[in-house]
């Protein structure tokens, strides 16, 4: 089974702080997806990363897949209280799976 | 607007019941998924189903089934409820590829 640490599980910041999570495997991924979920909803995808090294701006988010695609990470600039929520990585592997990491729940102060 | 359906976002049954969870797409996709989703341990795989009638288990496959009789509609079944399967389930669909999209969620708890 391929699994997917996120690191930090919470993160409680206040408005305008930067902050980045981490996604960590020691398997390859094809790609890399992250979702963010809100509360008595489901998840809802963010980006899908695909080449190592690959980054991609989605206005204050940056993503970032690792050069051995074992790894991405998400930075958030300047966080808003909109950003509250659980954020999600998956990793794409045999067939159409897709691996989950715990999530980082992410709770911006105003 | 694309679109997966859970049957019911709340549901309490006793120990013991036979319980089905309803999912319903209308993107026409090949792939579906049923995960759950405890605090801390993020999503878990249950089953998923690459085409009709054809499925493959997840991680967590022990006291639960599925049936996919149609291509947009898949079902998980909890044969025997028990305590420890209280907990979210949430549905998806994908194609091969591209993002999952998913159910509101059902808040299932087992008493």
């Amino acid at each position: 089974t391929q699994l997917l640490e996120q690191s930090p599980q919470f993160l409680s910041i206040q408005e305008g702080e930067n902050l980045t999570v981490y996604c960590n495997s020691s398997s390859v991924f094809s790609s890399l997806q992250w979702y963010r979920q809100e509360p008595g909803e489901g998840p809802v995808l963010l980006v899908t990363v695909v080449t190592g090294g690959e980054v991609k701006k989605l206005k204050r988010l940056t993503f970032q897949f690792g050069d051995a695609r074992k790894d991405s990470s998400l930075h958030i600039t300047a966080a808003q209280p909109g950003d509250t929520g659980l954020y999600l990585c998956a990793g794409g592997g045999r067939g159409s799976r897709l691996t989950f990491g715990e999530g980082t729940q992410l709770t911006v102060n105003p | 607007d694309v679109k997966v359906t859970q049957s019911s976002r709340y549901l309490v049954k006793r120990t013991g019941e036979k319980v089905f969870l309803e999912c319903v797409q209308d993107m026409d996709h090949e792939n579906m998924f049923w995960y759950r989703q405890d605090p801390g341990l993020g999503l878990r795989l249950i089953y998923f189903s690459y085409d009709v009638k054809m499925k493959e288990k997840g991680d967590i496959p022990e006291g639960y089934s599925v049936s996919r009789e149609k291509k947009e509609r898949f079902s998980l079944i909890l044969e025997s409820a028990s305590t420890n399967q209280t907990s979210m389930y949430l549905c998806a669909s994908r194609l091969p590829t591209t993002e999952a999209f998913f159910g509101q969620g059902t808040r299932l708890t087992v008493v």
